[in-house]
């Protein structure tokens, strides 16, 4: 079966200082991968995504990069942390035209 | 366009009664619609899905239909239970959009003891 796994769980970061959140992806190969980001008690927000090793689209302008090194292996990156940058990230993943699954989540506080 | 509408954003029921929830989407050539529930801290964990040749399908005490031609669909949960308790969000795939999900804003859901 395919499992996706997340970390870290939680967080805690100064503004100004760089970030990595990585996600990888077992049982599946050559899935979509996804990275979004929830603000408290808003909706789903798609940040990338991805449809191969290094084939990274982006939907929204901002201060976070997103890496594709291996087949199952999603990483968000940013080099210098905002303070809008806080909130819970989600990495997930499908098969395209199939169903999506979401990660555990990160919950990011840039302080 | 590819907004995604859901109403309402918040619900509180008593526990056994019914909740619904309803969505409706601008991208006629959507065919999949997933529904997913998010508990507090959690990642969204997928609980029920239809696809645009159904109109109606269940599992257990939920529920989902869909209307084509008016280009909106619901969740239903019967004898809800206060682990129903949760944000259920809505969404449909953009086929033109490498099949990428449209969310709605998500409904919070109360069920009281």
């Amino acid at each position: 079966s395919q499992t996706i796994h997340q970390w870290p769980a939680t967080l805690v970061q100064p503004v100004g200082s760089p970030l990595s959140l990585e996600c990888t992806v077992e049982g599946t190969s050559n899935p979509n991968l996804y990275w979004y980001r929830q603000a408290a008690g808003r909706g789903l927000q798609l940040l990338f995504y991805s449809v191969g090793i290094g084939q990274i689209s982006s939907e929204v302008p901002q201060n976070l990069s997103a890496s594709r090194p291996q087949d199952r292996q999603f990483i968000l990156s940013s080099k210098k942390l905002l303070l809008s940058d806080s909130g819970f990230y989600l990495c997930a993943w499908s098969q395209i035209n199939e169903k999506l699954f979401f990660g555990s989540g990160t919950q990011l506080s840039v302080l | 366009g590819e907004n995604v509408e859901q109403h309402p954003s918040t619900l509180s029921v008593q526990e056994g009664d019914s909740a619904v929830i309803k969505c409706t989407y601008s991208d006629s050539a959507s065919n999949y619609f997933p529904w997913y529930k998010q508990e507090l801290g959690k990642g969204p964990q997928l609980i029920i899905d239809i696809r645009s040749n159904v109109g109606e399908k269940k599992d257990q005490r939920i529920a989902v239909t869909l209307n084509k031609t008016a280009k909106h669909f619901s969740l239903h949960i019967t004898e809800t239970q206060p682990e129903d308790s949760a944000v259920y969000f809505c969404a449909a795939h953009l086929p033109l959009r490498d099949y990428k999900l449209s969310f709605g804003a998500g409904t919070t859901v109360t069920v009281r003891a």
